[in-house]
């Protein structure tokens, strides 16, 4: 597609629920990130995809958090007995490859605004 | 390990006005460096990066940075505010074998008439 793409863009939930959310990067982008941007509160790394492996994961808040990818295609965010503290947005950003470690231009999603009650 | 820090939360300007947002990174090497803008209910937006090519960067709405390796600086200014600047912006930084951006908290820019 044009762009990254997430859905759904707003999602209400009770506390206690599994949520799933889902990141349409750009087409032949490789590298896929995961981000959370709680309300008034800069962007937190969560999960960085290659391809369909996770090579950084070191942002995911605990166990209850966790994400897969397809190929290099779609990527899914679950989070397992929601919390009133995950509330936030959720952010999907994707890139292509870089070479010698260079990053290159994330280009970011709309995001989902999760909200716990 | 590498780290943004972005010093005010919030800066206000007169429609004209010089705009200038300050950046501080810490790095172990060489990084690269971004600002990311973000409008009101809209997703954030490369605004212009830094990647050892030259110093002075320019980018997009008559933004540019600066990086200052002495100074571990990456400043963004604009020699004149619009209404239409008012958003939060983002510096970030990547590099040190870490591919995923490192964003400071946050500047909230207010334009006045």
């Amino acid at each position: 597609g044009a762009g990254v793409s997430q859905s759904p863009s707003n999602k209400v939930t009770e506390k206690g629920k599994d949520v799933e959310l889902r990141c349409d990067p750009i087409s032949g982008h490789t590298a896929l990130y995961w981000y959370r941007q709680r309300l008034g509160q800069g962007l937190e790394f969560l999960i960085y995809f290659q391809g369909n492996s996770a090579p950084d994961k070191s942002g995911l808040p605990s166990d209850r958090f966790s994400a897969e990818r397809t190929g290099e295609s779609v990527s899914t965010l679950t989070i397992q007995r929601t919390q009133q503290e995950d509330s936030a947005v959720y952010l999907c950003a994707s890139s292509t490859a870089g070479t010698g470690g260079a990053n290159t231009e994330a280009f970011f999603g709309q995001g989902t605004r999760l909200t716990v009650v | 390990a590498q780290s943004v820090t972005q010093l005010g939360s919030h800066v206000s300007v007169s429609e004209g006005a010089l705009v200038l947002l300050r950046c501080n990174y810490s790095s172990s090497v060489p990084p690269y460096l971004f600002w990311y803008v973000q409008y009101p209910n809209q997703g954030l937006q490369l605004l212009l990066k830094y990647t050892s090519a030259a110093t002075l960067v320019k980018g997009i709405n008559g933004f540019e940075a600066e990086f200052k390796k002495s100074e571990t600086s990456f400043h963004l200014t604009k020699p004149s505010a619009h209404m239409s600047d008012a958003a939060e912006y983002f510096c970030a930084v990547s590099g040190a074998g870490r591919r995923a951006l490192t964003f400071g908290s946050g500047t909230r820019l207010q334009v006045q008439p």
